[in-house]
């Protein structure tokens, strides 16, 4: 059981928009850490998506966003294309555990 | 060009040892936080261990404590991860990650490819 929770799975249609909730306790996000989220293409290591919780690094397109509010977090993309057929994962800090914890992973399916 | 480097993964046996070392490049070592990230077959990530900057402080996972041990050596640019006492649950594969901030409270922005650790008799 992760600390912060995600949907096992969402799926759009292409050009769609959908969102990833990321749902935390008072312990990580509601007690202000910042929430990350990272993309694992198929057969790849993960990489750093958005962070804190709305930047994204350089190269990553502005379909992807990130908002937080109280306990829990959002990834949104936009504009869906096939290739972002990934795993994504949240990524907080828990002051009850004293380290870093993940979010137990999304699948999106492009349909 | 930032790069991270995982060694030492293999077979072992339940209740072997294992040493990962993670060889660092690209950055200076010394100022950030490092961290072990694993991911077994067809399951998600768990942070399993992470040291602050100057070793200071460290983290360990509920599922690893007292039996994994992790340090970096800052003049080598070396991150590693001593594991003792393993099970088959400790299959995964093994990343080693940059933090983007002298502790380890924050994300992490730079990954390795990974190395596989296999825990059967």
């Amino acid at each position: 059981q992760s600390v912060l929770t995600q949907p096992p799975s969402v799926s759009g249609a292409p050009g769609q928009r959908v969102t990833i909730s990321c749902t935390g306790s008072s312990s990580n996000i509601g007690a202000g850490y910042d929430v990350h989220w990272y993309q694992q293409l198929p057969g790849t290591a993960p990489k750093l998506l958005i962070f804190d919780p709305s930047n994204r690094p350089s190269g990553v397109p502005d379909r992807f966003s990130g908002s937080k509010s109280g306990t829990s977090a959002s990834l949104a993309i936009t504009g869906l294309q096939a290739d972002d057929e990934a795993d994504y994962y949240c990524q907080s800090y828990d002051s009850s555990l004293s380290g870093p914890v993940f979010g137990g992973g999304t699948k999106v399916t492009v349909l | 060009e930032v790069q991270l480097v995982e060694f030492g993964g293999g077979l072992v046996q339940p209740g072997g040892s294992l040493r990962l070392s993670c060889s660092a490049s690209g950055f200076t070592f010394s100022t950030y936080a490092m961290h072990w990230v694993r991911q077994a077959p067809g399951k998600g990530l768990e942070c399993v261990s992470a040291i602050s900057s100057n070793g200071g402080k460290t983290y360990y996972a509920d599922s690893v404590k007292g039996r994994f041990t992790i340090s970096r050596d800052n003049s080598k640019n070396t991150l590693y991860l001593q594991m003792s006492s393993l099970r088959p649950e400790d299959t995964a594969l093994f990343y080693c990650l940059k933090g983007s901030s002298p502790y380890y409270y924050s994300y992490m922005d730079v990954w390795g490819k990974g190395t596989t650790v296999t825990v059967s008799s």
